[in-house]
């Protein structure tokens, strides 16, 4: 079993529609989360970054963070073609400095 | 906005043959990783450098990889010789410290044949 399992997708939802992307995750020492947006054949780009269980705010997206059931979401509101990506959770524990990244969820929003 | 910048951005080589992938660091980050991309999948830790030491190599594939990052700045990573599994791509990241999140670069995306 993987240390942290994402749904591979592909997700496709219409123009404007709430987007919610997931990632479980078995080690409890992780303590810092991300969430990476990558489009094609491109590095991936910084989306979201929180420490802890909780919710975090940025614009269209929110994290959430729910370290008791080892899970962890992305909402995106009012979605935009622009959005069409692969999105990369990411996560880490305190002493490491390792990133162990999910699979990626690839997202088309459909005009 | 300052970025992690590779090069090159493609690389195409033949099953045998060395490959060379080059990084430059944000300016004033001492923390720099290797991560290599199947298509499909997520990003996996190669080797990560704290300045100019070796933190974790335990995902290198020391046979055929290698990996310096001489004066503490800019960072070379090797394979020699190249397989066909090699295929990927190879990404570069750096953060200035603990408790910060950690900037990608544009990645090299290695075809061998």
């Amino acid at each position: 079993q993987k240390e942290v399992e994402q749904d591979p997708g592909p997700l496709s939802v219409p123009e404007g529609a709430i987007v919610s992307l997931n990632c479980t995750y078995s080690n409890s020492a992780f303590q810092y989360f991300m969430w990476y947006r990558q489009y094609s054949r491109k590095g991936p780009e910084l989306l979201m970054y929180t420490y802890s269980s909780g919710n975090k705010e940025d614009g269209r997206f929110t994290a959430q963070v729910d370290k008791s059931s080892k899970y962890i979401s992305l909402f995106i509101r009012d979605s935009q073609p622009s959005d069409s990506a692969t999105y990369l959770c990411a996560m880490r524990d305190f002493g490491n400095e390792k990133l162990t990244f999910g699979t990626g969820t690839r997202l088309t929003i459909i005009p | 906005e300052a970025e992690v910048a590779q090069s090159p951005r493609y690389k195409i080589t033949e099953k045998s043959q060395a490959v060379a992938f080059w990084c430059d660091p944000i300016s004033g980050h001492a923390t720099l990783y290797w991560y290599r991309q199947i298509l499909g999948q997520g990003p996996e830790l190669l080797v990560q450098f704290q300045d100019e030491s070796v933190v974790d190599d335990s995902q290198l594939p020391k046979d055929r990889f290698s990996a310096e990052r001489l004066k503490g700045v800019d960072s070379t990573l090797k394979i020699q010789p190249a397989e066909l599994g090699d295929s990927a791509m190879y990404l570069c990241a750096s953060r200035t410290g603990s408790n910060t999140e950690a900037f990608f670069g544009q990645g090299t995306r290695l075809t061998v044949v």
